[in-house]
């Protein structure tokens, strides 16, 4: 089972400031098959960033994911009121797929 | 616009069998995954098992003696079943569409979740 480590567990901001936020997997991702979520307090997550780097349709362009093989990342350029929330990264390329543990971003 | 929605009992008594059903409307389980997705309270996402639109299934091995999937496409539902349920089965489950093709998965779709508590 690919171990999916999300950090920092928590990270605190404030509005407009750049968030980073890591994913390392205990095994090699291929790139095509890593994903990013967001889920805010009594809402289903929604699809933020698919195939380490590509945003989603409507995602505002200040998300960006870059990384490969066993180290992604997720960065907010500019942090907005509605950005603070968990977020989530995914690999789908091997059985069992596997969800990190998330990070939370809140505000500072 | 595809929408999947849970429904299914919110109170099951442990040691019992947990069942779901997700409703596809809006367009067909062709072509897709269809999965299960859980999170306890207050903690993160779980995969439980997906069934592919021809039949095939996996299951998060954790749960794979205990879990079936199963689809009707002629009714565009998908089910869930978990037995021998404890209070550790007490999540939010989701159901969702796994978007896939050559190059690319990820779930595009997902329901609004629904709360199931495991209680006597």
């Amino acid at each position: 089972e690919i171990v999916l480590t999300q950090s920092p567990g928590t990270l605190s901001l404030s509005p407009g400031a750049r968030a980073t936020l890591s994913c390392r997997a205990s095994q090699s991702v291929r790139s095509n098959y890593l994903v990013w979520y967001l889920q805010k307090p009594g809402q289903a997550p929604r699809l933020l960033i698919y195939a380490t780097s590509n945003r989603a349709t409507g995602v505002p362009d200040r998300f960006s994911g870059s990384g490969s093989e066993t180290d992604f990342t997720l960065t907010i350029s500019r942090l907005e009121p509605e950005d603070f929330a968990m977020y989530y990264c995914q690999q789908y390329d091997r059985s069992p797929w596997t969800f990190g543990h998330g990070t939370k971003v809140e505000i500072k | 616009q595809v929408q999947v929605q849970e429904s299914g009992p919110g109170l099951v008594k442990p040691s019992e069998t947990l069942s779901l059903t997700c409703t596809v409307s809006g367009g067909s389980m062709n072509t897709y995954y269809w999965s299960w997705i859980r999170q306890p309270p207050g903690k993160g996402l779980e995969w439980i098992g997906y069934i592919y639109y021809s039949g095939s299934t996996d299951y998060n091995p954790s749960l794979e003696s205990r879990v079936t999937i199963s689809g009707d496409t002629s009714k565009n539902q998908f089910s869930l079943k978990l037995r021998s349920v404890t209070g550790a089965d007490t999540a939010v489950y989701y159901c969702a569409r796994v978007y896939t093709n050559y190059s690319y998965r990820y779930v595009d779709v997902w329901g609004t979740g629904t709360t199931v508590t495991v209680s006597s």
